[in-house]
């Protein structure tokens, strides 16, 4: 399954909303997670089953989608939030990610 | 807690085979779905293998007969093999555990290791 996201950056300020979307080449159903990576670290996963917050992720995180197409959707971005995020299919082995967006600074 | 730990060497001569260990606290990996990702410099995420709570095992093709993932459940140890490496296979190497998993469908990835990098290089 080819997984795609839009856009492939996006520049924003510390409170603006920022949204993300994944498109998958088949229906998933809800199989999908979302995660945060930071330069040198492991990616930390923020919502599985498409839409469902992990814990201790903040609120500001949400998602919505099932079938082929979902969305991240950061209300009002923190400084902490600058980063690549990436989404993931689990439905079909081998559970392929999607090629990121980056979050920086406008 | 659930901590993972990645050892093995650094760097792998071209054509020969990158070992890699991951060592786990905090859970039995044998109620578990466990995996492997790398990520090459600069590059995204691929998933190369999982191990399911039974010990069967799933690759990605793309990466053909290469991979071997096994585990020791008494030293809660995982293992990758991957074998005739060249400069293609430079990565980070995370040891990863899915959230949850069912009849090898699975809902992310919620604990990982530090990752290792691995050059290929003679």
């Amino acid at each position: 399954i080819h997984m795609t996201q839009s856009p492939s950056s996006v520049s924003a300020s510390v409170g603006d909303r920022v949204t993300i979307t994944c498109r998958a080449s088949q229906n998933i159903r809800s199989w999908l997670a979302w995660y945060q990576q930071k330069p040198g670290k492991a990616p930390q996963l923020l919502i599985y089953g498409a839409s469902s917050l992990q814990s201790g992720v903040p609120p500001r995180f949400s998602a919505t989608g099932s079938g082929t197409d979902f969305t991240l959707t950061i209300s009002s971005l923190q400084p902490e939030d600058f980063a690549t995020y990436y989404c993931h299919q689990g439905h079909t082995f081998p559970f392929t990610f999607g090629p990121g967006t980056k979050v920086d600074v406008k | 807690q659930v901590q993972l730990q990645e050892s093995g060497p650094g760097l792998v001569k071209p054509s020969e085979t990158l070992s890699l260990t991951c060592t786990v606290s905090g859970a039995s990996i044998s109620d578990y779905y466990w995996s492997w990702i790398r990520q090459p410099p600069g590059e995204g995420l691929e998933s190369i293998a999982y191990i399911d709570n039974s010990g069967n095992t799933y690759y990605n093709p793309t990466l053909g007969s290469r991979v071997t993932m096994s585990r020791d459940t008494p030293k809660k140890q995982l293992f990758l093999e991957l074998n005739s490496v060249t400069a293609a296979d430079t990565a980070v190497y995370y040891c990863a555990r899915p959230k949850y998993c069912t009849a090898l469908t699975c809902w992310g990835l919620d604990y990982w290791g530090q990752g290792i990098l691995v050059t290929v290089s003679a």
